[in-house]
């Protein structure tokens, strides 16, 4: 099965709009870590955003945040005021497990394209 | 601060040959990993080490992948005999291992055609 799932193989976007990105995992851990990473056509994977299934509140970095919701097991990346910069694949990842687990599970990715 | 560096960027080989790419972590990381990217299978990680010692290494395709990492500044990943389904990105990744919210950063990746 299965362990992160998003359902969007493409995006496109108008600039300056917001996004939100889907991500959905699978997992009976109590303790994980999920992840978003971006992927720009030069082919490297930046980090982007971290979100632990302990913190209370929605990680936010810049104008990356997350929208974190435990019961429904989705973990959607929200990016504000959408840059052509923006444009690459994003990918989800999961860490199951406490510390020293540190195995990540990434999803297929979705590719967005924001037009001028 | 330098992040992870992969050698070489590109390969290009003779099926039937052996490729060797290299990895250097993150100065201060103790887990590092070998991924590979492809259209059809998406991002896989192969192996990973912590603190130089491999821990799960069922990713390997088979016995033509292997994996070693002689010290904590130094990684290698070998591929004897390469075939054409061995073509794809090959990532490494470094991480401080002992704190849960510690992301992985990756190198550039090495772009492997098997000819």
């Amino acid at each position: 099965a299965q362990k992160i799932t998003q359902t969007q193989p493409g995006m496109f976007v108008q600039e300056k709009e917001a996004v939100t990105l889907d991500c959905t995992y699978d997992t009976s851990d109590q303790s994980y870590g999920l992840f978003w990473y971006k992927q720009p056509s030069s082919g490297e994977m930046i980090f982007l955003i971290y979100q632990g299934s302990y913190d209370e509140q929605n990680a936010t970095e810049g104008r990356y945040s997350l929208n974190f919701q435990k019961a429904r097991k989705s973990a959607n990346l929200v990016i504000s005021a959408s840059q052509l910069g923006d444009s690459a694949m994003y990918f989800c990842a999961m860490r199951e497990g406490s510390q020293g687990a540190q195995k990540l599970v990434f999803g297929q990715g979705t590719r967005l394209t924001i037009n001028p | 601060d330098a992040g992870v560096i992969q050698s070489p960027r590109h390969e290009v080989t003779e099926m039937g040959q052996e490729v060797t790419l290299r990895c250097k972590p993150i100065s201060g990381h103790n887990s590092l990993f070998w991924y590979r990217q492809t259209m059809m299978r998406g991002l896989e990680l192969l192996i990973y080490f912590n603190n130089n010692v491999p821990i799960d290494d069922s990713g390997m395709p088979e016995d033509r992948f292997s994996a070693k990492m002689p010290n904590a500044s130094f990684s290698t990943l070998k591929i004897q005999p390469s075939e054409p389904r061995d073509s794809a990105v090959y990532f490494c990744a470094s991480s401080w291992g002992q704190v849960s919210n510690q992301p992985q950063h990756f190198g550039d990746g090495t772009r492997l055609s098997i000819l």
